[in-house]
């Protein structure tokens, strides 16, 4: 079946630092990848998709780059805030309503 | 309208009580899904509605008894729930991409705390 595998974190940065969070997947057919967030008690945000291999899915600062042949989704961003501090969820799907297979979540923790 | 209303936000039950959370979106998508988030771990699917009929019901205990009543409604009754059932439940809502190209995004509420005493 599939699965989506990333780094769980905590990761703890400075503020402005430079932000990778690894995400790899495994799937039977072509799936659309997302990244989302959850800030504390809330709910999950999209922050950014991609549907086929070589898209770039974008949205405040963050990036992230459909690689098909290393299967990744990793989600960059060049400067982080400390308002960026939130868990982040890869996840993908296979299209129809199936519903997301999500990793693990990385805890993303910026520090001033 | 572009969200999914969950209420109760919070909402404290004992294990003999019967109680409904309620969801609602207002984008015209045609699925909707509930999803239960433990602390610290990603969503797990529970139940999704598919044009209003029930599509995927992942091996969720009878305790848990969705309704859709209609296309911008979704509701979850519960009944006789367990201490371990206490949970964020998550509604969310998708277009339904089977009928259509692109990816399936689906749109999350805030969520409904449970606690089961």
């Amino acid at each position: 079946g599939d699965s989506v595998t990333q780094m769980e974190g905590p990761v703890t940065l400075s503020e402005e630092a430079f932000l990778t969070i690894n995400c790899t997947y495994t799937a039977t057919g072509y799936p659309s990848l997302f990244w989302y967030v959850q800030y504390p008690g809330e709910g999950l945000q999209l922050l950014l998709k991609a549907t086929k291999a070589d898209d770039k899915g974008s949205n405040k600062g963050f990036e992230a780059t459909y690689r098909k042949e290393t299967t990744s989704f990793h989600l960059e961003k060049g400067s982080v805030q400390v308002s960026d501090s939130a868990v982040y969820f890869c996840a993908l799907s296979e299209g129809g309503a199936d519903g997301l297979t999500f990793g693990k979540g990385t805890h993303l923790i910026i520090q001033p | 309208d572009t969200e999914v209303t969950q209420t109760p936000k919070h909402l404290v039950m004992g294990m003999t009580n019967k109680k409904s959370l309620k969801c609602e979106q207002h984008m015209g998508h045609r699925a909707m899904y509930w999803y239960k988030q433990k602390a610290k771990k990603p969503p797990e699917l529970m139940f999704v509605y598919s044009y209003e009929k029930l599509s995927i019901n992942e091996s969720v205990p009878s305790r848990f008894s969705p309704e859709c009543p209609n296309s911008s409604l979704l509701n979850l009754h519960l009944h006789a729930l367990q201490p371990e059932d206490s949970a964020l439940y998550l509604c969310a809502s998708s277009q339904d991409s089977s009928l259509s190209s692109g990816a399936n995004v689906l749109t999350f509420g805030a969520g409904s705390r449970l606690t089961v005493l």
